[in-house]
């Protein structure tokens, strides 16, 4: 298996709502990372996990809470999202930290209302 | 502070034609440059680093320290060429963290 997994596809979610997005990979990758991209717009990291232990938060907001139960999954939290966090969220793994190339999943559509 | 610059967002050509998407960065240390591309309704993926010095898919880039450059070219641009090519610098060091360009278009037209 040479693919990183995200679930689900799309979601669409109110303000008030907590809901979680899922990835998975089964590469024996020891990193694994969070990305978000806005529309007509490059990926901008979220967070690092290295040996399923969190490395590098880019200052996100509390609302997004990552997780690593295991060396092939990981989730992200989110709960009382706003708008603007509609975007298209990416999960990527590699090898480890400074190796390997990363790979990336489709991505999870979120919508915010 | 590190940064990668795409000036075109985007670049038409027709089928056949040569092509070449800038990229520039501003980096004090020792990067790793990266060619990542995503076709419509595909995951994005690496296309080249520059560590490799190899061709894939006819396109080849060249890091060139002195122009701080990083420019993808291709000498005969194929319609599944057309996609999104996104620039990324690797800090050294740096947890693996990519810092990518705003992206170029590239549409090839028959």
């Amino acid at each position: 298996d040479t693919e990183v997994t995200q679930t689900p596809k799309h979601l669409v979610m109110g303000m008030t709502n907590k809901k979680s997005l899922k990835c998975e990979q089964h590469m024996g990758h020891r990193a694994m990372y969070w990305y978000k991209q806005k529309a007509k717009k490059p990926p901008e990291l979220m967070f690092v996990y290295s040996y399923e232990k969190l490395s590098i938060n880019e200052s996100v907001p509390s609302r997004f809470s990552p997780e690593c139960p295991n060396s092939s999954l990981l989730n992200l939290h989110l709960h009382a999202l706003q708008p603007e966090d509609s975007a298209l969220y990416l999960c990527a793994s590699s090898l480890g930290l400074d190796l390997g190339e990363q790979y990336f999943g489709p991505g999870t559509r979120l919508t915010v209302t | 502070a590190q940064r990668v610059t795409q000036p075109e967002k985007l670049l038409s050509v027709f089928k056949g034609a040569p092509v070449e998407l800038k990229c520039n960065y501003s980096y004090s240390g020792s990067p790793e440059l990266f060619w990542y591309v995503q076709y419509s309704r595909q995951r994005l993926q690496l296309l080249l680093r520059h560590i490799s010095r190899e061709s894939i898919k006819g396109f080849t880039a060249d890091l060139n320290k002195g122009e701080t450059s990083f420019h993808l070219k291709k000498p005969f641009a194929q319609e599944e060429d057309s996609a999104m090519y996104y620039c990324a610098l690797r800090k050294s060091g740096g947890y693996n963290k990519l810092i990518f360009g705003a992206g170029t278009r590239l549409a090839v037209h028959p």
